[in-house]
């Protein structure tokens, strides 16, 4: 069974560049959450779709940033135009229905804004 | 504010020695803890949750509500629990709390 699989792995971009991370989670799995991990700091919450709903997308940092999910399947994560301190890890995650809290990671895109 | 703190950003034993990564909360209410796991090359997996109470490729981890930790405990560790710990919290919502993560290094 293919995993979570997040595109791209790494991208390094300048300022005021937009970039654009996909995610593609597991097949069934309604949730799909986005995280994101700046040097040095914890793994933050960004936001969570239920299906093409956005369920909750209080952790986004602001307006810069941009999450869509069309369709319910895969997602995006736009930041437009990118900032330095946007540079970190970026994950997706997703679980089945009712499941929350299993998450099935992908591998992370890497962003590096300079 | 809803915080995990782990206080070691780094571990070090020898193999066959016993482990504890170390992780507490602040928390008002009865959250819902986890320890991920990021072996290397590899993606961050769940490891164990508290209410399963399991025990998890030797590993245990008890919720101590008095002292707000769920501190992690192996009693002889092995070179391929090498590895990124982190430890997160739920609040029976959608979204997980992380600590800043412990490395464990074991080495031979």
């Amino acid at each position: 069974e293919a995993g979570v699989t997040q595109f791209p792995s790494h991208s390094v971009i300048e300022k005021g560049q937009t970039v654009t991370l996909r995610c593609d989670p597991i097949s069934g799995h309604d949730n799909l959450y986005w995280y994101r991990r700046v040097m040095g700091k914890e793994i933050k919450f960004l936001l969570h779709f239920v299906k093409e709903s956005k369920q909750d997308e209080s952790g986004m940092p602001n307006n810069r940033f941009l999450a869509e999910r069309t369709g319910g399947t895969y997602s995006t994560l736009k930041v437009q135009p990118a900032e330095l301190e946007d540079s970190g890890v970026y994950f997706c995650a997703s679980s089945l229905p009712g499941r929350w809290s299993e998450l099935f990671f992908g591998e992370g895109s890497r962003l590096t804004v300079l | 504010a809803q915080r995990v703190t782990q206080p070691e950003k780094l571990l070090s034993v020898f193999k066959g020695a016993p482990v504890e990564l170390k992780c507490n909360y602040s928390y008002s209410g009865s959250p819902e803890l986890f320890w991920y796991v990021q072996y290397s090359r590899q993606r961050l997996q769940l490891l164990l949750r508290h209410i399963s109470r399991e025990s998890i490729k030797g590993f245990t981890a008890d919720l101590n509500k008095g002292e707000t930790s769920f501190h992690l405990k192996k009693p002889f560790a092995q070179e391929e629990d090498s590895a990124m710990y982190y430890c997160a919290l739920s609040f029976f919502t959608d979204k997980l709390i992380f600590g800043t993560g412990t490395r464990l290094q074991v080495f031979p």
